[in-house]
């Protein structure tokens, strides 16, 4: 069965203070690895695609990277307009998405 | 971000009531898709349409009822729902069923009493 997980559950950060989300899956088939960001009360915003280990891929002061097993989404000198959850999915071979239970993160001024 | 639109925004209904949520797409997209969201769990796929075509149910108590009558809009129909289907239903669409970019809407906050 696929499976998302992702830790940690929620991360309190002080501005300026880099960190990593991770997301762990098992998988039957990898087609890809998506990163949302989701606000209270909003749909999930999409940030990101991976489809292959080895693969980066950065906006403003997050980027994604992606192995075999895991992908981290490392935020560099973060704000507070950063603070969000953020989702982590993957996309199967039999093309629906699982998604994680998502890491809570609070930037504090 | 105006892609992906829901209705109502926020819904309280009592357990005997008949309701319906609402999802309009403006991108040309192919495939729609309703998703449950609860505090603290992962969100659920519920039912996913493609070409106005239903291709999957994930096991959906028949208290809700999904209709797609064309590739922009989608509904889901509720009745008789129980406290625990309290959530944030979620809409998204994507270009079509297995492409990579699925983009949601602002979800209905529904809270069954």
């Amino acid at each position: 069965e696929d499976q998302v997980t992702q830790s940690p559950e929620a991360l309190r950060l002080q501005e300026g203070e880099s960190s990593s989300l991770n997301c762990s899956y098992t998988v039957s088939g990898l087609r890809g690895l998506f990163w949302y960001r989701q606000d209270p009360g909003k749909g999930p915003e999409f940030l990101f695609t991976l489809y292959s280990a080895g693969e980066e891929k950065e906006k403003e002061r997050l980027k994604a990277t992606l192995t075999k097993k895991e992908s981290f989404l490392h935020i560099t000198a973060p704000k507070p307009e950063d603070s969000a959850t953020y989702l982590c999915a993957v996309n199967n071979y039999g093309q629906n998405f699982v998604f994680g239970p998502g890491t809570r993160l609070s930037v504090l001024p | 971000e105006t892609g992906v639109t829901q209705t109502p925004r926020h819904l309280v209904m009592g357990m005997t009531n008949k309701k319906s949520l609402k999802c309009e797409q403006h991108l040309g997209h192919n495939a729609m898709y309703w998703y449950k969201q609860s505090a603290k769990k992962p969100l659920e796929l519920m039912f996913v349409y493609s070409l106005e075509e239903r291709v999957e149910n994930n096991s959906v108590p028949s208290r809700f009822s999904p209709e797609c009558p064309n590739s922009s809009h989608l509904f889901l129909h509720l009745h008789t729902l129980q406290p625990e289907d309290s959530a944030l239903y979620l809409c998204a669409s994507s270009q079509d069923r297995g492409t990579e970019t699925q983009y949601f809407g602002p979800g209905t906050r529904l809270l069954v009493l």
